[in-house]
């Protein structure tokens, strides 16, 4: 099975800060990554597919970049809405994985 | 608008059983594969079986491999999910999402529905 490991587990941030979540595949899933936003109780919601295409009505200051086994989610400028928890997942395989997550929190 | 809206969970004892269904709205749901994912209290997510859209091509993760059985039905725009030999550790919010393509994977998530596990 493809693990992921999602780096940091937690990141302290202020608004309008630029922040990075890195995720690591175990072995190349080219470009099948996707990147989640959760916030508590609700569903996950779809920000970035194929590792760098943006969902329709995600924000522009949302990116994502890699391929292979080395990914990158990142938030441009921080905003109030942006205070989750983020999620990468492979889908290179029919059985997908999720990394552990990363809690965005105001610093 | 697509909707996907589960239903069936409740507080069950470990050894028991549980039928989810999720009802599909607003796509051809027959066009489509699915997946079940589920989420333990304060934990993250883990995927736990697909569907592939003929009903043919079904896959399950280890964890649940002979206890969960994965089905559909097109005509009805249903996915389900039948649980057996609940376990503690099965207690989680359970949610159904669709694979929009091999290429751009899932994109639309159920609201879930949480199943509980105890004596």
């Amino acid at each position: 099975d493809i693990q992921m490991t999602q780096s940091p587990s937690t990141l302290s941030a202020s608004v309008g800060d630029r922040v990075s979540i890195t995720c690591r595949a175990s072995q190349s899933i080219n470009f099948y990554l996707a990147w989640y936003q959760q916030k508590p109780g609700k569903a996950p919601k779809l920000l970035i597919y194929m590792a760098s295409r943006l969902e329709s009505g995600v924000p522009s200051r949302f990116s994502g970049s890699g391929s292979g086994t080395e990914f990158t989610l990142t938030i441009a400028s921080l905003q109030p809405d942006d205070f989750a928890t983020y999620y990468c997942q492979q889908y290179n395989s029919y059985s997908r994985t999720f990394g552990q997550g990363t809690k965005v929190e105001i610093k | 608008e697509v909707q996907l809206v589960e239903s069936g969970g409740g507080l069950t004892q470990p050894g028991g059983s549980l039928r989810l269904s999720c009802a599909a709205s607003g796509f051809t749901f027959g066009d489509y594969a699915m997946n079940w994912v589920r989420q333990a209290p304060g934990k993250g997510l883990e995927w736990i079986s697909y569907i592939g859209s003929a009903g043919t091509l079904i896959y399950y993760a280890d964890s649940v491999k002979g206890r969960f059985t994965i089905s559909r039905d097109n005509a009805n725009n249903s996915l389900f999910l039948q649980m057996n030999s609940l376990r503690d550790d099965d207690t989680a919010v359970y949610f159904c999402v669709r694979v929009i393509s091999r290429r751009a994977g899932d994109d639309y998530w159920g609201q879930g529905t949480l199943v509980t596990v105890s004596s």
